[in-house]
């Protein structure tokens, strides 16, 4: 079975601008969570996909949003980037929220 | 709201020790608590899942335990290798949402 992918694996933006990331579940998974991780702030929780309903939100400002698709492939975006939100997004996936979770190896994001 | 501590932040042994990475929280209403497994500018890697019904999960040369009643957990390692370097996160799952410490860095001398 195919991991978890996210795309792309690099990024830079200059602040303001908006991004979109990817990420694909291992087959068969319907949760999806999405993650923020930075040296200083370590990993944090921005919420979780669940059959293309939202359950879950961390406590991260509306730039962030993000959505499910019928196939369980999720995308989160960003807009109005700020330098602060530079960071690797990791996203991770799981047959339900008490099954095992997996993670992809991340999108690594460098704002300018 | 729920906070992970792991103890301790670093750790540096000389290979073929016996170790024990420490992990605590504070809200004991978890579905799950995992621990994983991150090289540097990697994702994480899943190393063991205990269930909140389980007391314990074992996997070749690593063994963790899980005390709800006592927020806390451990991941034994034995006979640590060279390629154990890495860094340790435990997070703890409660409604879909995981809590993550802030790991411990583990380093293991030839």
């Amino acid at each position: 079975k195919a991991g978890v992918t996210q795309t792309p694996r690099y990024l830079i933006k200059t602040r303001g601008q908006q991004v979109t990331l990817s990420c694909s579940p291992i087959s068969g998974h319907r949760s999806v969570s999405w993650y923020q991780q930075t040296p200083g702030q370590g990993l944090q929780f921005l919420f979780e996909y669940f059959s293309e309903t939202q359950r879950n939100k961390g406590n991260f400002p509306g730039r962030f949003s993000g959505r499910q698709f019928s196939n369980s492939r999720s995308e989160m975006n960003v807009s109005t980037l700020e330098l602060g939100d530079s960071a690797l997004y990791l996203c991770a996936s799981s047959l339900t929220v008490q099954e095992t979770q997996y993670f992809g190896p991340g999108t690594r994001l460098l704002v300018l | 709201k729920q906070e992970v501590t792991q103890i301790p932040a670093a750790l540096s042994v000389p290979e073929g020790e016996n170790l024990v990475l420490n992990c605590s929280f504070t809200d004991s209403a978890i579905y799950n608590l995992q621990w994983f497994r991150q090289d540097p500018g990697k994702g994480l890697t899943s190393l063991l899942l205990i269930q909140s019904s389980q007391r314990e999960q074992t996997s070749g040369r690593l063994n963790a335990s899980l005390d709800k009643s006592s927020g806390r957990s451990t991941l034994y390692i034995a006979a640590s290798q060279p390629g154990d370097s890495a860094t340790y996160l435990c997070a703890v799952t409660r409604a879909g949402k995981s809590t993550f410490g802030d790991g411990t860095t583990l380093t293991v001398k030839p």
